[in-house]
C-alpha cells in the first residue's frame, strides 16, 4: 500500500484560478514529517515546504498555502491566482522517523501534473 | 550554495553494459539517496546511505549496487544494463536527522539514463 496518495493525477486551470492539490497520508508512527516538492520543467526538484507531524498549524507563503489535517490524514496545497510559472509535477512525501532519527528518508507520492494556461 | 553534483545529464548505454552514475555533495551531508523517477510512479527509492561504507536497500534495489568510499560521494551502479533501467535517476542528500527548520532533502538535476 502507497504510504502517500496524491489520487489526482493532472489538473489543468486557467491563470488566475484558484486550484488545490490533494495528498493523503499513511503512517503508524506519531512523529513524522511532510513535504510539498516541486519539479519544474527542467527537472531539479525543489523544495516547498517542511512540516512536523506535532504542527498542524496551516501556513501561508504568497500565494501558496498549506493545509494540514491529522484527523483525516491529508496534506493539501493550494495556488491562490496561478500563474503560468507555476505549471510543473508537484509531489507530496512522508518522512518517518527510523531508529530515533528521521534518516532523511522520503516516501514519494506518484505526483500531480499542474498545467496553468494563460 | 549548497549543491548536488550529478555527472551526466544524458546517458545512453547498450543492455549488458555496466553503468555508474556518480553524485557528488558538498554540504558535508551524512545521508545520501538514488531514487528513480517514471512516469505516473512518482520517485522510487533504490538505495540510501548514512555513513560512508554503508547502505541500506530502499524499495526497489533489484539490478542495482551503490557504492559510498567518501561521505562526498554516492555512486550507483548498474551491473548489467537492461531496458526496463530505463529512467530519470536522482541523487539527493541529507543531514543524518532534522532539527534546525530549514533542513531537507537536496536534490541533483537528474540523470536521464536510455539502454537500448
Amino acid at each position: 500500500a502507497q504510504k502517500v496518495t496524491q489520487a489526482q493525477t493532472e489538473i489543468s486551470v486557467v491563470e488566475k484560478e484558484d486550484v488545490t492539490l490533494d495528498c493523503v497520508y499513511e503512517t503508524r508512527d506519531t512523529t513524522y514529517y511532510l513535504f510539498w516538492y516541486k519539479q519544474p520543467p527542467s527537472g531539479e526538484l525543489v523544495f516547498l515546504i517542511r512540516r512536523n507531524s506535532f504542527d498542524e498549524q496551516n501556513e501561508i507563503s504568497g500565494r501558496y498555502s498549506w493545509n494540514f489535517q491529522k484527523s483525516t490524514s491529508s496534506f493539501n496545497f493550494t495556488i491562490t491566482a496561478s500563474q503560468v510559472v507555476d505549471s510543473a509535477v508537484y509531489f507530496c512525501a512522508l518522512s518517518e522517523m527510523v531508529r530515533g532519527s528521521t534518516l532523511g528518508r522520503l516516501y514519494f507520492g506518484r505526483g500531480t501534473q499542474l498545467t496553468v494556461w494563460p | 550554495d549548497v549543491k548536488v553534483t550529478q555527472s551526466s545529464r544524458y546517458l545512453v548505454k547498450r543492455t549488458g553494459e555496466k553503468v555508474f552514475l556518480e553524485c557528488v555533495q558538498d554540504m558535508d551531508h551524512e545521508n545520501m539517496f538514488w531514487y528513480r523517477q517514471d512516469p505516473g510512479l512518482g520517485l522510487r527509492l533504490i538505495y540510501f546511505s548514512y555513513d560512508v561504507k554503508m547502505k541500506e536497500k530502499g524499495d526497489i534495489p533489484e539490478g542495482y549496487s551503490v557504492s559510498r568510499e567518501k561521505k562526498e560521494r554516492f555512486s550507483l551502479i548498474l551491473e548489467s544494463a537492461s531496458t526496463n533501467q530505463t529512467s530519470m535517476y536522482l541523487c539527493a542528500s541529507s543531514p543524518r536527522s532534522w532539527g534546525a527548520e530549514n533542513e531537507k532533502l537536496f536534490f541533483g538535476s537528474g540523470t536521464q539514463l536510455s539502454v537500448l
